[in-house]
């Protein structure tokens, strides 16, 4: 079965740091999202992006992060400056184009800010 | 109340027994999604039902469906050890672009 792959796993980072977290969406998925979880805490929308672009962004998605498709395969989150409350773990999804079945999520990557 | 909240926070329950997990949404919905995670993991789906569905059924699962009451209800027959996780609704709202708001989540846990 198709998979959402992220890497790194695991990443640890220094305060004001910049991270890039990777993902892999499922190849014939048109829509790519990033979303957060707070340890303890929901499922929180960071951002979804559509041809090429931001389709939506939430009030958490400031100037702090960006995402970029760099290929035809990688999806990735930027989160530059890194503050203690960014640690959490951040989830990669891709969907089909109607969002129909549902989104497949990678397994994440865990953040800690340090 | 928060958009997706379920209830109960927690369950506990014995192999072989059924649980049932409640989630209730405010706005109006193009379809709800549950999402079962397991500790420290990714979200894995389970099963999506659209607005005009009342239920659906996956194997040892079934979710209900009541827009008039905004809510919904997921059913595991016949629970295994291996159902232990945290169980998530969401919600695909009607205009809100394609994501998903989520709900605080179930935690199941399935005795031996």
């Amino acid at each position: 079965e198709p998979e959402v792959t992220q890497t790194p796993s695991h990443q640890v980072t220094q305060m004001g740091q910049e991270v890039i977290l990777r993902c892999v969406p499922i190849s014939n998925h048109l829509y790519f999202y990033w979303y957060r979880q707070i340890l303890g805490q929901k499922v929180e929308f960071l951002v979804s992006f559509y041809n090429n672009e931001i389709s939506e962004k939430s009030e958490i998605f400031d100037d702090q992060f960006s995402v970029e498709r760099p290929d035809g395969s990688n999806f990735t989150l930027k989160i530059r400056s890194t503050k203690l409350e960014d640690s959490a773990m951040y989830f990669c999804a891709s969907s089909e184009r109607t969002n129909a079945r549902g989104y497949t999520f990678g397994s994440g990557t865990r953040l800690t800010v340090v | 109340s928060q958009q997706g909240e379920e209830d109960p926070q927690a369950l506990s329950i014995q192999e072989g027994e059924n649980a049932t997990m409640n989630c209730s949404y405010k706005t109006s919905i193009n379809n709800l999604q549950w999402y079962r995670q397991n500790s420290g993991r990714g979200l894995v789906h389970l099963i999506l039902i659209r607005s005009n569905e009342r239920e659906k059924h996956s194997g040892r699962l079934r979710v209900t469906l009541d827009t008039s009451k905004k809510s919904s209800s997921l059913l595991i027959t016949a629970s295994r050890a291996a159902d232990t996780a945290s169980y998530f609704c969401a919600t695909d709202e009607t205009g809100g672009g394609n994501k998903l708001t989520f709900g605080t989540g179930t935690q199941l846990k399935v005795e031996l």
